[in-house]
């Protein structure tokens, strides 16, 4: 079982918007601002897509954004594109005894 | 441009030992703080250690009490991941990636190309 909780899957044509969310604790996402999001296609490497809850990484477009309310995250993707359609994942630092970071299950993003 | 190249596939036996190569170049190899991450078949993202290549200290997460080992060479600007007494759920890709400051709570903004560990009995 992941340490954050995300939607297994989401979907949405394009244009659309959708957003994922990211669910923790205070000892983690409630506790930091220290929240990202990867971008993860087949057999390649995750791609960093949000930074610091709510920054954007040089390159990235400004269709991604991020936010965070008490213990849950969230990546808004606007005008979906077919090149959107990935696993992403959230991640937080976290104050744990057992470990330093934390990933969320990931979310399979179809778009239709 | 600033990059991470990573040692190839690896096919070990249960028990044994496996030692993954990460070798950084493009930046300031002392600069930032390097982690590993794994990916199961079908599984999520999973943390497993950290380095600081500067200075060499080190973390890790519990479930690896024991059997990971993260060094690093900064005269070749390489960090090396080994992972012991193997077991079949190691097999994964394993993925080594840098935080993108100078604090060990930074986000993983380069990654390698990932190396696929395959475990048999």
């Amino acid at each position: 079982q992941s340490a954050l909780t995300q939607p297994a899957s989401v979907s949405g044509s394009p244009g659309q918007s959708i957003t994922i969310s990211c669910t923790g604790t205070s000892s983690d996402v409630g506790g930091y601002n220290y929240v990202s999001w990867y971008q993860k296609h087949p057999g390649k490497a995750p791609k960093l897509m949000i930074y610091d809850v709510s920054n954007r990484p040089s390159g990235v477009s400004n269709r991604f954004s991020g936010s965070k309310s008490g213990n849950t995250a969230s990546l808004t993707i606007s005008g979906l594109q077919a090149e959107d359609e990935a696993d992403y994942y959230c991640s937080s630092y976290t104050s744990s005894s057992t470990l330093d970071w934390v990933f969320g299950g990931g979310t399979k993003l179809t778009v239709l | 441009q600033v990059q991470l190249v990573q040692s190839g596939a690896e096919v070990k036996k249960a028990g044994a030992s496996v030692k993954v190569s990460c070798k950084a170049s493009g930046y300031t190899f002392t600069g930032y703080f390097m982690h590993w991450v794994r990916q199961a078949p079908g599984q999520g993202l999973e943390w497993m250690t950290w380095i600081n290549p500067n200075s060499g200290d080190r973390n890790h997460a519990q479930n690896f009490q024991g059997r990971v080992t993260m060094t690093r060479d900064t005269s070749i600007s390489t960090v090396y991941m080994e992972l012991s007494r193997l077991r079949s759920d190691d097999t994964a890709i394993y993925y080594c990636a840098r935080a993108m400051a100078g604090r060990p709570y930074d986000a993983f903004d380069i990654w390698g190309q990932g190396t696929m560990v395959t475990v048999s009995s």
